[in-house]
């Protein structure tokens, strides 16, 4: 029972590479969720999909880009990583966004830009 | 912008003893409420949620209350253990939102 799945679980990255955070789900859930953890904060949206081919920014897009080619995969690109992008990031989906649609969450990605 | 916020950043409470952990929102158009577990090193999970037609609900050993009048919502557990050791997080959405907002977290340590 696999739910959300999300890979890398730790990475270090030098300022100005590029990296894929990978997340698939296996629960054929429309929408699907990137957030960012901070420590000590609550969470932030990054970017999240309504469905195939459809993003939209969340509160805290700059600096990603993420695409949704299927329904079960919504990886997220960080171009030119900065120190600032250091933080836990969580890829999440639920059945929609609407209503008691509860969002599920993977174990979450540790990246350090260094 | 609108947030919703927790009033204490930790807890610490004796095993066996009841917690309650407090949430204020500031956004009077959520409708939809929900408290979220984050153990060290894994992922939110759910807890129990509330729609604002509703000012209690209960689960095992978890109960949710909401306050519209104060925009205040509350978690509490009942015979609290040491597994209920973890981050606490409230989250509210517009019935109709596509996305949620979360609080910091309060940080719930159990005592043996």
């Amino acid at each position: 029972n696999a739910g959300v799945t999300q890979t890398p679980k730790f990475r270090i990255l030098k300022i100005g590479q590029s990296m894929t955070l990978q997340c698939t789900q296996d629960m054929n859930h429309n929408y699907m969720y990137w957030y960012r953890q901070d420590p000590g904060m609550g969470l932030k949206l990054i970017y999240y999909s309504v469905g195939a081919g459809i993003t939209d920014k969340g509160e805290v897009p700059n600096g990603y880009n993420v695409s949704r080619s299927t329904t079960e995969d919504f990886p997220l690109r960080l171009e030119l990583a900065a120190p600032s992008q250091t933080s836990v990031y969580f890829c999440a989906s639920s059945r929609t966004g609407q209503g008691t649609n509860t969002i599920y969450f993977g174990e979450g990605s540790w990246l350090t830009v260094v | 912008g609108e947030s919703v916020g927790l009033h204490l950043p930790t807890l610490s409470v004796q095993e066996g003893d009841n917690s309650i952990i407090n949430c204020a929102y500031s956004n009077s158009a959520s409708d939809y409420f929900i408290w979220y577990k984050q153990e060290s090193g894994k992922g939110p999970q759910f807890i129990i949620d509330i729609r604002s037609n509703m000012d209690k609900r209960q689960g095992q050993r978890v109960t949710v209350l909401l306050n519209k009048t104060v925009k205040h919502l509350s978690l509490q557990i009942a015979a609290t253990q040491p597994g209920d050791s973890a981050v606490y997080f409230c989250a509210d959405r517009d019935w109709n939102g596509d996305d949620m907002r979360f609080g910091a977290g309060t940080r719930l340590t159990v005592k043996p």
